[in-house]
């Protein structure tokens, strides 16, 4: 079945470092891809997607690029603040409408 | 723009007792509907999901069961729970069927005693 794979964490990084959350996936075609971050306590939050290869996601200075070639979906962004601090879900659009997450990054930012 | 209530927010419930917990969806019509469960430290895992009402799909075998009475109403059950059913339980709505984005809930936190 379709997986997503997700870099380790917790990542720690010190305020204004640039951030990338590794994500590939495996999928029969060219699912949707989606990033979702977590606040502690709270539910998911839809930060960014895209729908097809070469299109870029972008929200609140992050982005993401679907690469057919390499399947993956990494997560940047070019200066972090403290309060990015959550855990980041990669996810694909499996076949019926159903979200296939990875395990979850969890991002430290310090000040 | 849509918005989803969970209820409650936390529960601890001895093991054995039963558990109803309640999500409802505001700003939208004929919605699908999941269920998710966090456990800690770890990812998500969908558990059941539906199409309508009265129509629901069991992602894994478990202690628990789903119902949808209404069209923007989704409950989830367990008749007894176990202490492995402790987690953060998501529901999440899909509006859009050309989008495919689902919208999350703010969760309800169960700890079995």
């Amino acid at each position: 079945g379709d997986s997503v794979t997700q870099m380790e964490g917790p990542v720690t990084l010190s305020e204004e470092a640039f951030l990338t959350i590794n994500c590939t996936y495996t999928a029969t075609g060219y699912p949707s891809l989606f990033w979702y971050v977590q606040y502690p306590g709270e539910g998911l939050q839809l930060l960014l997607k895209a729908t097809k290869a070469d299109d870029k996601g972008s929200n609140k200075g992050f982005e993401a690029t679907y690469r057919k070639e390499t399947t993956s979906f990494h997560l940047e962004k070019g200066s972090v603040q403290v309060s990015d601090s959550a855990v980041y879900f990669c996810a694909l659009r499996e076949y019926g409408n159903k979200l296939v997450f990875g395990a979850g990054t969890i991002l430290r930012v310090k000040s | 723009s849509q918005t989803i209530h969970q209820w409650p927010a936390t529960l601890v419930q001895p093991v054995g007792s039963p558990l109803s917990l309640e999500c409802t969806v505001e700003g939208t019509s004929n919605p699908n509907l999941y269920w998710y469960r966090q456990a800690a430290g770890r990812g998500l895992q969908l558990l059941f999901y539906s199409v309508g009402i009265g129509q629901i799909s069991s992602e894994v075998p478990q202690n628990l069961s789903a119902s949808r009475p209404q069209d923007r109403q989704f409950i989830l059950s367990s008749k007894k729970l176990l202490l492995s059913d402790s987690g953060f339980y998501l529901c999440a709505s899909n509006p859009d069927g050309s989008s495919y984005e689902q919208y999350f809930g703010p969760g309800t936190r169960l700890t079995v005693t």
